[in-house]
């Protein structure tokens, strides 16, 4: 059964950072892209970043280049994203994804983690 | 990219059939046949319902169905039930190697 665990969010400042993190299980993660993709509270989702199987390709949403890295550790089994120089509008809660296709960045997301939240706020 | 566009509010009466429509531009959704579809209830993580167009995952029922005509993707629910009660995103891939989500459509079943 494939299981992705966000942990990593809380309350931080404005200017703050934080590393969110997503316990992969299941399935091989090697194998597959991984992404991020964010909810601010009441609103839509937004895909935030993506990275290709090997770490080695990384993608971002202009609204967070420069600010939020994307990586993973392949022999952790684990995705990770570095959020830094945080914003209001970075509140939301960020949810990991599956890329569905192996060895392939973007396809769609097959799995979900059930998200974790990040307030932005003095 | 800006957000591909969908209708706010789509209702139905139980058994009706219902439609929601996603509007992009020929750098996504008109360009690829990577469009999905997911379906969201409240609090919960999103769930794959349609990918590439119109193909199913195992286990998502077969009311659900995906159709494109040019830039605009549909995703058609069959015999509306209460269950069918939630948010409904669709997502695309782009012409600039990112990702990009439709405004979400929230379905009542009256």
């Amino acid at each position: 059964e494939v299981q992705l665990l966000e942990s990593g969010g809380g309350l931080v400042q404005p200017g703050g950072s934080l590393r969110l993190s997503c316990a992969a299980s299941g399935f091989s993660f090697t194998s597959y892209a991984m992404s991020w993709v964010r909810q601010a509270p009441g609103r839509g989702l937004e895909w935030v970043s993506t990275i290709s199987n090997t770490g080695g390709n990384t993608y971002y949403a202009d609204s967070v280049k420069g600010r939020l890295t994307i990586s993973r550790d392949n022999s952790k089994n684990t995705l990770y994203l570095q959020l830094n120089t945080l914003r209001a509008e970075d509140t939301a809660t960020y949810y990991c994804a599956k890329e569905g296709r192996i060895a392939v960045a973007w396809s769609y997301f097959d799995y979900w983690g059930q998200g974790t939240l990040v307030t932005v706020s003095s | 990219q800006s957000a591909l566009t969908q209708p706010a509010s789509v209702s139905g009466s139980p058994g009706q059939s219902i439609t929601i429509s996603c509007t992009g531009t020929s750098s996504y959704v008109g360009g690829y046949n990577f469009v999905s579809w997911y379906q969201q209830y409240p609090g919960k993580a999103p769930k794959l319902m349609i990918f590439d167009v119109r193909n199913r995952p195992s286990g998502v029922s077969d009311r659900f169905s995906g159709s494109k005509s040019g830039n605009t993707a549909s995703l058609t629910i069959s015999g509306l039930q209460a269950e069918d009660e939630a948010d409904y995103y669709c997502s695309s891939y782009t012409s600039s190697s990112t990702y990009v989500f439709g405004t979400g459509t929230k379905v009542t079943v009256l």
